[in-house]
C-alpha cells in the first residue's frame, strides 16, 4: 500500500540555518506524483511544488529546493538561509494510480525558525 | 490564482445541530475536496466530487453528508453535530487528480 513518512516530527532551527525537511514514499506504481504543501500558523494549505516520477531533476526556486531520488524513494526539501516566515507545518504528499490519485499524505514536519 | 472560499474561518455549534460548511471555488475545476485536519491524526479525506451532483466517500465519511447542485461550490453536511466532530476543516479544488489541489484557509469548527 501506498505511504509516506515524515519521520521528522518537529525541527527547530536559528534563523539563517539551512534545514531540510525529509519525506520517505512507498509505492508500487511506475507513474506517480509528489507534493509539498505549507501550512503556516494561520492555516491555509499552500502548494509548493509537484514533481512526477519520471523527472528525476532537482528543484530549485529561491531559497527553496528539492532533491528527488527514486533509488532511495525520497522526496526531500530544503531551505537555505531560513527566515522566521518559514515556520510552519511542511507537509508530503504523494499521488498513484492505486490511490486513484488522491493524495496520499504523510504526517508532516513542525519547522520552527527562531529568530 | 485559483481562489477557493470557505464560507467561515471560525464556526461553533451546539451538539445535535445540523451544520453546513459552504466551499467555493473560482477556477472551473472539476474536483472538489472535504478534509479534516486532527493533532496528530493528519489531513483525512472525508468526500471528494468529480462533477455535479457525483459524489465519493474517502477514508471518514460517516457523520457526514456533501452536496455538489454547482460546478463551482461543494458544501460538507453534519446531520447531527457531535463533539467528535470538533476540527479543522479544509476544502480543496484541483482539475485532473493528479495536478495539485489548492486549498481554501479552513474552518475551525467547534461543536458544544
Amino acid at each position: 500500500a501506498q505511504k509516506v513518512t515524515q519521520a521528522q516530527t518537529e525541527i527547530s532551527v536559528v534563523e539563517k540555518e539551512d534545514v531540510t525537511l525529509d519525506c520517505v514514499y512507498e509505492t508500487r506504481d511506475t507513474t506517480y506524483y509528489l507534493f509539498w504543501y505549507k501550512q503556516p500558523p494561520s492555516g491555509e494549505l499552500v502548494f509548493l511544488i509537484r514533481r512526477n516520477s519520471f523527472d528525476e531533476q532537482n528543484e530549485i526556486s529561491g531559497r527553496y529546493s528539492w532533491n528527488f531520488q527514486k533509488s532511495t524513494s525520497s522526496f526531500n526539501f530544503t531551505i537555505t538561509a531560513s527566515q522566521v516566515v518559514d515556520s510552519a507545518v511542511y507537509f508530503c504528499a504523494l499521488s498513484d494510480a492505486d490511490s486513484n490519485y488522491q493524495l496520499i499524505w504523510g504526517a508532516g514536519t513542525k519547522l520552527i525558525i527562531k529568530p | 490564482d485559483v481562489k477557493v472560499t470557505q464560507s467561515s474561518r471560525y464556526l461553533v455549534k451546539r451538539t445535535g445541530e445540523k451544520v453546513f460548511l459552504e466551499c467555493v471555488q473560482d477556477m472551473d475545476h472539476e474536483n472538489m475536496f472535504w478534509y479534516r485536519q486532527d493533532p496528530g491524526l493528519g489531513l483525512r479525506l472525508i468526500y471528494f466530487s468529480y462533477d455535479v451532483k457525483m459524489k465519493e466517500k474517502g477514508d471518514i465519511p460517516e457523520g457526514y453528508s456533501v452536496s455538489r447542485e454547482k460546478k463551482e461550490r461543494f458544501s460538507l453536511i453534519l446531520e447531527s453535530a457531535s463533539t467528535n466532530q470538533t476540527s479543522m476543516y479544509l476544502c480543496a479544488s484541483s482539475v485532473p487528480l493528479n495536478q495539485p489541489q489548492h486549498f481554501g484557509d479552513g474552518t475551525r469548527l467547534s461543536i458544544l
